[in-house]
């Protein structure tokens, strides 16, 4: 079955440091990865759909220069926080959809999380 | 290999039916289970969880029902309504571990 990584499983950094967490498919081309992020009562809010090879798509009240996203290949997707702050702690997931020609993203397989603390 | 599945794509239910999801995870360190509904462009929304010291959890017309033995959970929705239309996903964490693995989704259709 399909597998996405991601990397690190948890940071701690400094309030003002950039973080970059990676998102990889690991058998499988990802033509579309989403980024998630975990908030009380544990739901995900979707924060960004990227296509590899375009601009990622970001969600409203999302902010687009705090939180890159960059999809260079169908197998990575990276997701950085610029000048972390402590309000930026959460637990982000990616997800990867589009594996061996499925063209609905309902089948997304998800990565184990990244939990990021921000001191 | 995923360690968390959800073998059927998915689900059509009639009306007033009980709907019945199915989950498979293969991780014996896994002791708490979610179930999420998840609408088009949205992030997954949490439904319903259960810790694996108990069977069964319900809320109101949503049951999540655990085998440990069989590493199997399942999720009934009774009486099933048009607006339960969606994909819903199971996870699993294991306890103290920073990560939560997600099946791949079911979607539920329910005919009016």
């Amino acid at each position: 079955g399909a597998v996405v990584s991601q990397h690190p499983s948890w940071v701690i950094c400094k309030s003002g440091t950039s973080v970059k967490i990676e998102c990889r498919s690991l058998d499988f081309q990802a033509t579309t990865m989403f980024w998630y992020r975990q908030f009380p009562k544990q739901s995900l809010m979707l924060m960004a759909t990227s296509n590899e090879g375009s601009k990622a798509t970001y969600e409203q009240g999302v902010e687009k220069d705090k939180f890159l996203i960059n999809h260079a290949s169908l197998t990575l997707s990276t997701l950085t926080v610029t000048s972390a702050h402590p309000e930026d702690s959460s637990f982000y997931i990616c997800s990867a959809a589009g594996g061996w020609g499925e063209p609905s993203t309902d089948t997304q397989y998800f990565g184990p999380g990244t939990r990021l603390t921000v001191l | 290999d995923q360690q968390v599945k959800q073998n059927s794509p998915s689900l059509s239910v009639q009306e007033g039916r009980i709907s019945i999801l199915n989950c498979d995870y293969t991780n014996s360190m896994f002791d708490y289970f979610l179930w999420y509904k998840k609408y088009p462009a949205e992030g997954p929304t949490f439904l319903i969880s259960i810790s694996s010291i108990k069977d069964k959890n319900e809320d109101g017309r949503f049951t999540v029902f655990l085998n440990k033995s069989a590493k199997h959970l399942s999720l009934h929705i009774v009486p099933s309504q048009p607006g339960d239309s969606a994909v819903y996903f199971c996870a699993a964490s294991d306890k103290g571990a920073n990560n939560l693995f997600f099946g791949t989704g079911t979607r539920l259709t329910v005919i009016p």
